[in-house]
């Protein structure tokens, strides 16, 4: 079946630090891969999105390749900011697979960046 | 700027007490879902509705929990009787069928306790 494996936080930062969480999936299909972000006490926001292999995702400083060879979709920022504190999922849409085109998601993943 | 809103944002509630939870999605987006999140077992999907018509309840408890799409703007979770163990928060989202992916987006959850 589909599934998405997240690194597991918590992961702590000094702001300006480089950011990478690792995103591995499995699906039988040809998915579509996103990262979304939840601030504390809101609805998840979606971050970006690939939806073929060697797409690049990216908004707001954050990037995301999608690997194929590699079933991955890691998520980097080459300088975080405090208000990037947050946690952060990885999801897929594999209409072919099975999913029907819902959403899977990874456990999150929590960052906290220190001033 | 469009939004998944959510009413009421916060309940607390005695254990046996009917809860309703509602959900307003983006205008002219065809699909619904509704999840819930606990820290113990992350987002769970619990229903989701296509042009108005429930497609998959699987991740409901049948006896207790109801999802209706009474018209295009208006989804309703219902939850009776309640129990400790449905404290969480529940998040509504909308989205747009398309050929690729189906990006959802998230309403600011209502966050609930059944004491």
């Amino acid at each position: 079946g589909n599934s998405v494996t997240q690194m597991e936080g918590p992961v702590t930062l000094s702001e300006e630090a480089f950011l990478t969480i690792n995103c591995t999936y499995t699906a039988t299909g040809y998915p579509s891969l996103f990262w979304y972000v939840q601030y504390p006490g809101e609805g998840l926001q979606l971050l970006l999105k690939a939806t073929k292999a060697d797409d690049k995702g990216s908004n707001k400083g954050f990037e995301a390749t999608y690997r194929k060879e590699t079933t991955s979709f890691h998520l980097e920022k080459g300088s975080v900011q405090v208000s990037d504190s947050a946690v952060y999922f990885c999801a897929l849409s594999d209409r072919d697979g099975g999913s029907q085109g819902n959403l899977i998601f990874g456990k999150g993943t929590k960052l906290s960046v220190k001033p | 700027d469009a939004r998944v809103t959510q009413t009421p944002r916060h309940k607390v509630t005695e254990m046996g007490q009917e809860v309703t939870m509602r959900c307003q999605p983006i205008l002219g987006h065809n699909t619904v879902f509704w999840y819930r999140q606990t820290m113990m077992q992350g987002l769970e999907l619990l229903a989701y509705f296509r042009n108005r018509a429930p497609l998959d309840d699987s991740g409901m408890p049948k006896d207790r929990f109801s999802a209706e799409m009474p018209d295009a703007t208006l989804a309703t979770l219902k939850i009776q009787p309640s129990e400790p163990r449905d404290s969480a928060v529940y998040f509504c989202a909308s989205g747009l069928r398309q050929a690729y992916a189906e990006t959802q987006y998230f309403g600011p959850g209502t966050r609930l306790l059944v004491l």
